[in-house]
C-alpha cells in the first residue's frame, strides 16, 4: 500500500488479555517507531527500530510491552496480561529521516 | 523524558486570518523540531520541521521560527482555512511530543 498500515483498527480486550497490535510499513522505509497516545494528549514515544534492530525501548512502560521486526518490515507490539491503564491508541510511523509516515493507529480498549 | 510544551491548549480563528501555535522545550541539545497536524481518528500528518542551526523555514502556507535563547518554537499559518482545523503537535527529534493545541478555524 501507499501508507503506513495498522490492524487491528480496534481492539477490545478484557483485562489480562495478551494483545498482538501490527504494523505495515511503507515499503522500503528503514526506521519505524511505536508511539502510545492517551486521549487528549500527544504521542509517546514507546520504541524504535532502525531495519530489524531495536535501537531503544527506553519508553516501553513496563516489561509486559515487547515489540519486534524479525525482518526489518512488518512489526508487532505485544503487550501481555493488559491493564486499564494500557487502553489508548498505538500509533506507528515509519520514515526516511526527518518525514515521519504515521498509521491510523490501533485504539486498544481494556475492559 | 524532555519537556516539549504548549502555552494553549486550544485555538479559535476566523477563516482567512493568520494562525500562531507556540511551543517551549527544554532540551537545548535537540537536532530539530517537527510540527504535525493531526485530525480526528488519524494519525499524526508531518507539516514541515526545522534544524536546531536554523532560525525560520517556510513551506507552503506555514512558517516555522525557533528562537533557541528562550527554547521557544512556533508555527505560522497564513490565511487559515476550515481544512486547518486540527490538534497540532511540535515535536522534539522523533521522540517527544507537546501535548497539542486544538485550532478551531471559524467559517
Amino acid at each position: 500500500g501507499a501508507g503506513v498500515s495498522q490492524s487491528p483498527r480496534y481492539k477490545v480486550a478484557k483485562r489480562g488479555q495478551d494483545v498482538a497490535l501490527r504494523c505495515d510499513p511503507i515499503s522500503g522505509h528503514v526506521s519505524l517507531f511505536w508511539y502510545q497516545q492517551a486521549l487528549g494528549q500527544g504521542p509517546e514515544f514507546l520504541t524504535y527500530f532502525q531495519n530489524e534492530a531495536q535501537l531503544d525501548k527506553s519508553g516501553l512502560p513496563s516489561d509486559r510491552f515487547f515489540a519486534e521486526r524479525p525482518e526489518g518490515s512488518v512489526s508487532t507490539l505485544k503487550i501481555q496480561r493488559t491493564q486499564q491503564e494500557d487502553s489508548a491508541v498505538y500509533l506507528c510511523a515509519s520514515n526516511p529521516f526527518p518525514e515521519a509516515f504515521f498509521g491510523q493507529g490501533t485504539r486498544l480498549t481494556v475492559v | 523524558g524532555e519537556s516539549v510544551g504548549l502555552h494553549l491548549p486550544t485555538l479559535s480563528v476566523q477563516e482567512g486570518d493568520n494562525s500562531i501555535i507556540n511551543c517551549a522545550y527544554s532540551n537545548s541539545a535537540s537536532d530539530y523540531f517537527i510540527w504535525y497536524k493531526q485530525e480526528s481518528g488519524k494519525g499524526p500528518q508531518f507539516i514541515i520541521d526545522i534544524r536546531s542551526n536554523m532560525d525560520k523555514r517556510q513551506g507552503q502556507r506555514v512558517t516555522v521560527l525557533l528562537n533557541k535563547t528562550v527554547k521557544h518554537l512556533s508555527l505560522q499559518i497564513a490565511a487559515t482555512q476550515p481544512g486547518d482545523s486540527a490538534v497540532y503537535f511540535c515535536a522534539e527529534n522523533q521522540f517527544y511530543f507537546g501535548t497539542g493545541t486544538s485550532l478551531t478555524v471559524i467559517p
